[in-house]
């Protein structure tokens, strides 16, 4: 079955610091892997898509890993802000049959000033 | 520029009534998707649109969930005898074709509160 798995559940950091959430999927075959972020009452926003080729991928303070043999990412949070404050989903999308996303369940950050 | 749009932003209805869920997606975009997102969950998907067709309706949990998209623009989810357990964000969102190289672009949601 094609999940996708996410820890920590919820992580509570101060503002300035470092962090790194995990995501392992068992999804096959692969297509790509992004993260999103969701703010309380809004839709996820795209923050990086990276393809089974990509090993790393940037978006300002956001840097995303994977590895495609251990089926692992990795979104790390560089000198956090309070505006981080949200839910980050990993999302894995499968070319088996008709194209889709495949959630995790999120990791509920919260930044404190 | 103009994102994908939903409304009602919230609907709050009785057990057993009938509810329609609208959505708007950005203008060009061919595919689209709802996602139902219960509490502390990730969103799940529910049914594709390619088009004014249906691609994929998998996910659609049973025969009282039904969606259209008539011309291929605007799509509306209908939920028939609404149930508790239907309590949940409505996620749609779009993208300008259907497959892994198109970004999906979602709406702020749909929250669905049944009593």
């Amino acid at each position: 079955k094609n999940q996708v798995e996410q820890s920590p559940q919820s992580l509570i950091i101060l503002e300035g610091k470092n962090c790194t959430l995990q995501c392992n999927y068992t999804v096959s075959p692969f297509s790509n892997l992004r993260w999103y972020k969701q703010d309380t009452g809004r839709g996820p926003v795209s923050l990086t898509i990276m393809t089974f080729s990509e090993n790393t991928k940037s978006n300002g303070r956001y840097t995303a890993t994977l590895d495609a043999d251990t089926k692992q990412s990795s979104l790390h949070i560089t000198a956090s802000q309070l505006s981080d404050s949200a839910s980050y989903i990993c999302v894995v999308s499968s070319t088996s049959g008709t194209y889709k996303y495949i959630f995790g369940t999120g990791t509920r950050l919260k930044v404190l000033a | 520029g103009a994102g994908v749009s939903q409304t009602p932003s919230n609907k709050v209805t009785e057990k057993g009534k009938y509810v329609e869920l609208r959505c708007d997606p950005i203008s060009g975009h061919t595919a689209l998707y709802w996602y139902r997102q219960s509490l502390g969950q990730g969103p799940e998907f529910l049914i594709y649109f390619q088009g004014t067709g249906a691609a994929d309706d998998s996910g659609l949990p049973n025969d009282r969930f039904f969606a259209v998209r008539p011309e291929g623009s605007v799509s509306t989810l209908k939920i028939q005898r609404t149930e508790r357990g239907d309590s949940a964000v409505y996620l749609c969102a779009s993208s300008l074709g259907g497959g892994p190289r198109h970004e999906q672009y979602f709406g702020p949601g749909t929250r669905l509160t049944v009593t």
